[in-house]
């Protein structure tokens, strides 16, 4: 399967606990997105990435967030201290170019975070 | 800040019939791109149909085809021959520079 690839698909912590999310994109694809999903709301922007560079950061990720792409391959997402609040679905994305403009992003699956 | 609203939470249609999601959004932009994706349960979202803001006709994708109104800020979508298939979460979304700006999602649930 060459699609996007993220792990764990489900990860259930306590409060206070640290969490990192990984996300592979399709190997040729240079932007790299991430997105927060809660139930009943539609994915709300995190960051991204063109290559290795993080482009842009939303209000929404707080300091306890820190998202990384080393050598512009795969991402990881990392939640320090974790709150209830974080409980939701963090969807990675992929696009060759700048897939919002203009192209379409290919999603993964979802890692679904619960914190007890 | 943009906004693109979907006010249907959820929509029934009977399998064979003809369903039309709503769309709206705010942009002082000229020139856009506008998406729909379909999101199954326990499943990636994936691209439906995609609209270039500029180009005045409407994109149609087979079964799937929009109704875009520049001037009123809608795009809606339009779903003949609902199959069982179909059924999922659809997402309006509206590309920008960084990133896309989606809306919180219809239901739609196909009838057999």
């Amino acid at each position: 399967d060459t699609g996007v690839s993220q792990n764990p698909r489900h990860k259930i912590t306590k409060r206070g606990q640290n969490v990192t999310f990984r996300c592979d994109p399709i190997s040729e694809h240079n932007r790299l997105y991430w997105y927060r999903q809660t139930l009943g709301q539609g994915p709300e922007f995190l960051t991204y990435f063109q290559n290795e560079a993080q482009l842009e950061k939303s209000r929404l990720l707080s300091d306890r967030f820190s998202a990384e792409r080393p050598k512009g391959s795969f991402s990881t997402l990392e939640i320090q201290r974790t709150e209830q609040g974080d409980s939701a679905m963090y969807l990675c994305a992929s696009s060759l170019g700048a897939g919002t403009m203009t192209g379409e992003l290919f999603f993964g699956e979802g890692s679904r975070l619960t914190v007890l | 800040a943009q906004t693109v609203t979907q006010s249907q939470p959820e929509m029934s249609v009977q399998e064979a019939e003809t369903v039309t999601l709503s769309c709206t959004y705010d942009t002082s932009e000229s020139d856009y791109y506008l998406f729909w994706y379909k999101q199954p349960p326990s499943r990636q979202m994936i691209l439906v149909i995609r609209q270039e803001a500029y180009k005045q006709q409407n994109a149609t994708e087979n079964r799937f085809s929009v109704n875009f109104q520049k001037a009123a800020k809608s795009f809606s979508l339009k779903i003949s021959d609902s199959q069982l298939g179909d059924a999922a979460m659809y997402f309006c979304a509206k590309g920008g520079a960084d990133g896309l700006t989606f809306g919180k999602g219809t239901h739609l649930i196909i009838q057999p």
